[in-house]
């Protein structure tokens, strides 16, 4: 079956740092893949996609491609602000799931100004 | 666009008693709606799949007579928590799939914070 693994967190940074967050996944086929956040009390935002193999996905100075050959799905930014701070989740769906959503375990950002 | 809203936000209820939850897409039509559940610093567990004019398709593990979802239309989809009991106390989150264009993103609501007492 399908399964997303997230780099384990917390992770903390002061603003301006850069931002890696590691996502690799497992599935048949070819599945679309997705960065949602959660900021504190709220639901889940979509905050980019990619649907084929070295498609970019990019939102608010996020980026993430889609890499095949490595089954990875890196979240990174140039530049975090504080407002950044939130639970960012990797998802995939398709492969063997068609339509529903895999998530990894999340991984929790903290900017300090 | 693609915006979908929960109602209540926040609900705190005895023990014994039935809770209900709405999801609703406020600017297009969702064929497929998919309700979750969150504990606290964990990722979210599907719990059913809900397909409008049919039944939902429920997880493996998921008690459907305890958590019984109705998606009567194509923008409304409910949850009700029948008997809540502690154990049920969770962040309830659901989402919606567009049926056109994309149709494999989903667009969540802000969920629903349900303590039972």
């Amino acid at each position: 079956g399908n399964s997303v693994t997230q780099m384990e967190g917390p992770v903390t940074l002061s603003e301006e740092a850069f931002l890696t967050i590691n996502c690799t996944y497992t599935a048949t086929g070819y599945p679309s893949l997705f960065w949602y956040v959660q900021y504190p009390g709220e639901g889940l935002q979509l905050l980019l996609k990619a649907t084929k193999a070295d498609d970019k996905g990019s939102n608010k100075g996020f980026e993430a491609t889609y890499r095949k050959e490595t089954t990875s799905f890196h979240l990174e930014k140039g530049s975090v602000q504080v407002s950044d701070s939130a639970v960012y989740f990797c998802a995939l769906a398709g492969g063997t799931s068609y339509g529903k959503l895999t998530f990894g375990q999340g991984t929790i950002l903290t900017v300090h100004p | 666009g693609a915006v979908v809203s929960q109602h209540p936000s926040r609900v705190i209820c005895k023990s014994g008693t039935s809770v209900k939850i709405e999801c609703r897409s406020l600017d297009f039509q969702a064929t497929t709606m998919f309700w979750y559940r969150q504990f606290p610093k964990q990722s979210l567990m599907l719990m059913a799949t809900s397909n409008e004019g049919s039944k939902a398709t429920y997880e493996q593990g998921v008690e459907k007579d305890k958590f019984l979802i109705n998606h009567a239309s194509l923008t409304l989809s409910t949850l009700t928590v029948t008997s809540a009991h502690p154990e049920d106390s969770s962040f309830y989150i659901c989402s919606a799939r567009t049926s056109g264009g994309g149709g494999e993103t989903q667009y969540f609501g802000p969920g629903t914070r349900l303590l039972v007492l």
